[in-house]
């Protein structure tokens, strides 16, 4: 079966722009959450959409969103873009909400000039 | 708090040899313990995943063990082989069970000498 699709692979942005990234889960999949990955900072907590709702969000600033259709994919928005926010956005699904049995996507990475 | 470490950061076996990779998370109301894997270019596999009512899993040549008291778990890869090379995340689950994320360790490079 088809994995998890996320689109674009690669994007630079310049600072101050904002940014939209997507995520189809596997099918069947309701539950999907975001990550940030940075050397630095490793993987960070985003964010989980179920049955298009946020359930649970991780600390970001408020320039970070996101939101979940009917079909269950997903989209998360950078605003406002700063040089840090340059990283791998990964998104996994899976069955139901909470974090068992996630399945990654290959991930987003946004360079941010 | 919110706190998963990861040792070593760096780990290289020769090819047959075993390679265990050790966590300690903070939080006692952790109940779920995955470990994923990730090669270049690729996002986290998971491996293998553990309940906090259980004390090990195997999976072939992979084994995590758990020790709640301590809040300890490790991963066991016996008869490595070059392909195991990759970078190895330890996670535990923060929250309630059904609104929870996963924090992550800082992560372990294994190299795997032929």
């Amino acid at each position: 079966k088809a994995g998890v699709t996320q689109t674009p692979r690669y994007l630079i942005k310049t600072r101050g722009q904002q940014v939209t990234l997507s995520c189809s889960p596997i099918s069947g999949h309701r539950s999907v959450s975001w990550y940030q990955q940075t050397p630095g900072q490793g993987l960070q907590f985003l964010f989980e959409y179920f049955s298009e709702t946020q359930r649970n969000k991780g600390n970001f600033p408020g320039r970070f969103s996101g939101r979940q259709f009917s079909n269950s994919r997903s989209e998360m928005n950078v605003s406002t873009l700063e040089l840090g926010d340059s990283a791998l956005y990964l998104c996994a699904s899976s069955l139901d909400t909470g974090p068992y049995g996630y399945t990654f996507g290959s991930g987003t990475r946004l360079t941010v000039v | 708090g919110e706190n998963v470490e990861q040792h070593p950061s760096t780990l290289s076996v020769q090819e047959g040899d075993s390679a265990v990779i050790k966590c300690t998370y903070s939080d006692s109301a952790s109940n779920y313990f995955p470990w994923y894997k990730q090669e270049l270019g690729k996002g986290p596999q998971l491996i293998i995943d553990i309940r906090s009512n259980v004390g090990e899993k195997k999976d072939q040549r992979i084994a995590v063990t758990l020790n709640k008291t301590a809040k300890h778990f490790s991963l066991h890869i016996t008869e490595t082989q070059p392909e195991d090379s990759a970078v190895y995340f330890c996670a535990a689950s923060y929250g309630s069970s059904n609104t929870g994320k996963l924090i992550f360790g800082q992560g372990t490079t294994l190299q795997v000498k032929p």
